[in-house]
């Protein structure tokens, strides 16, 4: 079954400082990969998707992401954060395999920005 | 444009009684599928459709069910609630029948006691 893990919880960093969020899944094809951004009590909001080709796409809000597939990874980046990048951020896989339309998410890295 | 409306924010149910969550976006988007938000678990796909008329289940459907009448609408019944589906519930939609989940509503928090 197709899984998404990411492996920090929390993060914090300071404004202004580099962010890296980690993301690895489990596909046996290549896999339809996002992120999103929930901020508290909305809903999430599409920060990049790839779906094939150039491996380093580009998102909203200055955001990056990089696929590699030898690593089984889709880590999220963004080289100064904002205070307003304070929320919590999901990566999620696609998968439209001929069982159908099913999208799985991580569980979620919280990111914490101090002044 | 409203984008993806959810109705009601907050709701708070015994167990054994049924209600619906109401979705609907005026993009005209033929994707729509809902998620429920637990602590630690990140969001599980329940039903999703990829038009009117035709609808599917994700991951976690027991307890739900969904019709789609109209590309507008698309609506969560649950029949008998119990304790375990307490979450909040999130409805999304997108232009593509492929899955990816574009605009999301603000939830609904579902309190069952």
């Amino acid at each position: 079954a197709q899984s998404v893990t990411q492996p920090d919880i929390h993060i914090t960093v300071s404004e202004g400082a580099s962010l890296e969020l980690r993301c690895n899944y489990s596909y046996g094809a290549t896999p339809y990969l996002f992120w999103y951004v929930q901020s508290p009590g909305q809903g999430l909001q599409l920060l990049l998707k790839y779906f094939s080709g150039d491996t380093l796409v580009q998102g909203i809000k200055g955001f990056e992401a990089e696929f590699k597939r030898s690593q089984s990874s889709f880590n999220l980046r963004k080289p100064s954060v904002h205070w307003s990048d304070a929320a919590e951020y999901f990566c999620a896989v696609g998968d439209t395999s001929h069982t159908g339309n099913q999208f799985y998410f991580g569980t979620g890295t919280s990111l914490t920005v101090i002044p | 444009n409203a984008g993806v409306t959810q109705t009601p924010k907050f709701q708070v149910l015994k167990t054994g009684q049924s209600m619906t969550l109401q979705c609907a976006q005026d993009m005209n988007h033929e994707y729509m599928s809902w998620y429920r938000q637990d602590p630690g678990m990140g969001l599980r796909l329940i039903h999703y459709s990829v038009g009117a008329g035709i609808t599917d289940q994700g991951e976690v459907p027991n307890g739900y069910n969904v019709s789609r009448s109209t590309t507008e609408d698309f609506p969560l019944r649950l029949l008998s609630a119990a304790p375990s589906q307490t979450s909040v519930y999130f409805c999304a939609s997108s232009y593509s029948t492929q899955v990816q989940p574009q605009h999301f509503g603000d939830g609904t928090r579902l309190s069952i006691l």
